[in-house]
């Protein structure tokens, strides 16, 4: 099993500032690593695919990269919508299995 | 717009069978699409339990894959989960994504909205 390690597990940053959040694979998922955004109470919400493509209606503050194991989130200007925790998932495994990091908590400073 | 909606009992006892149902709405469950189900215990993270093609094939996480079973009803445009043996450590919010194509890798698009799933005596 691919294991999934985030880091920080929680991260203070002002509205309006720049969040850089971390993603590690313990062996390499190519570009097959996705982020999701999750609130309390909903259900996670595709943000980035592919490691940098930004999925339908995501807005560009939000730009993905990396490969192989090391992956970055990066949101730009930070909103107070984006006040959230964030998921990275890797879906490069055959047969399937998908493991998911356990999540960073991004709080506003 | 794809839309999936859970549904099934909220409760249920320890060495009972979870049962729940994933509806889709705005498209074909025979898309083209796999189907997951994915957990998530409350206050910690994600956990896959499984996907299902339309053809009924399934795939399932090894961990869980004794106790569960995946199926799929065309004509409803539904898929359904069964965990058996349940216990405690199995409450969590279950929720039902879409998945990847066939014949290729891809993240989870669309989700459920989750339901809470207690075990409890």
């Amino acid at each position: 099993e691919i294991v999934m390690t985030q880091s920080p597990a929680t991260l203070s940053v002002s509205p309006g500032e720049r969040a850089t959040l971390s993603c590690r694979a313990s062996q390499s998922v190519s570009s097959s690593l996705a982020w999701y955004q999750q609130k309390p109470g909903q259900a996670p919400r595709l943000l980035i695919y592919g490691a940098s493509t930004r999925a339908t209606g995501i807005p560009a503050r939000f730009s993905g990269s990396g490969s192989g194991t090391e992956f970055t989130l990066t949101i730009s200007s930070l909103q107070s919508e984006d006040f959230a925790l964030y998921y990275c998932q890797q879906y490069n495994t055959w047969p399937p299995m998908y493991t998911f990091g356990q999540g960073t908590k991004l709080e506003i400073k | 717009q794809v839309q999936l909606q859970e549904s099934g009992p909220g409760l249920l006892k320890p060495s009972g069978t979870l049962s729940l149902t994933c509806g889709v709405s705005g498209g074909s469950i025979s898309s083209g699409n796999w189907w997951n189900w994915v957990r998530q215990p409350p206050g910690k993270g994600l956990e896959w339990i499984g996907e299902i093609y339309h053809s009924g094939t399934t795939n399932y996480n090894p961990s869980l894959k004794s106790r569960v079973t995946i199926s799929v009803d065309k004509s409803e445009n539904q898929f359904s989960l069964k965990l058996s043996s349940v216990t405690a450590a199995d409450t969590a919010v279950y929720y039902c994504a879409r998945g990847r194509s066939s014949g290729s890798y891809g993240p989870f698009d669309y989700w459920g909205q989750g339901t809470l799933v207690t075990v409890s005596s």
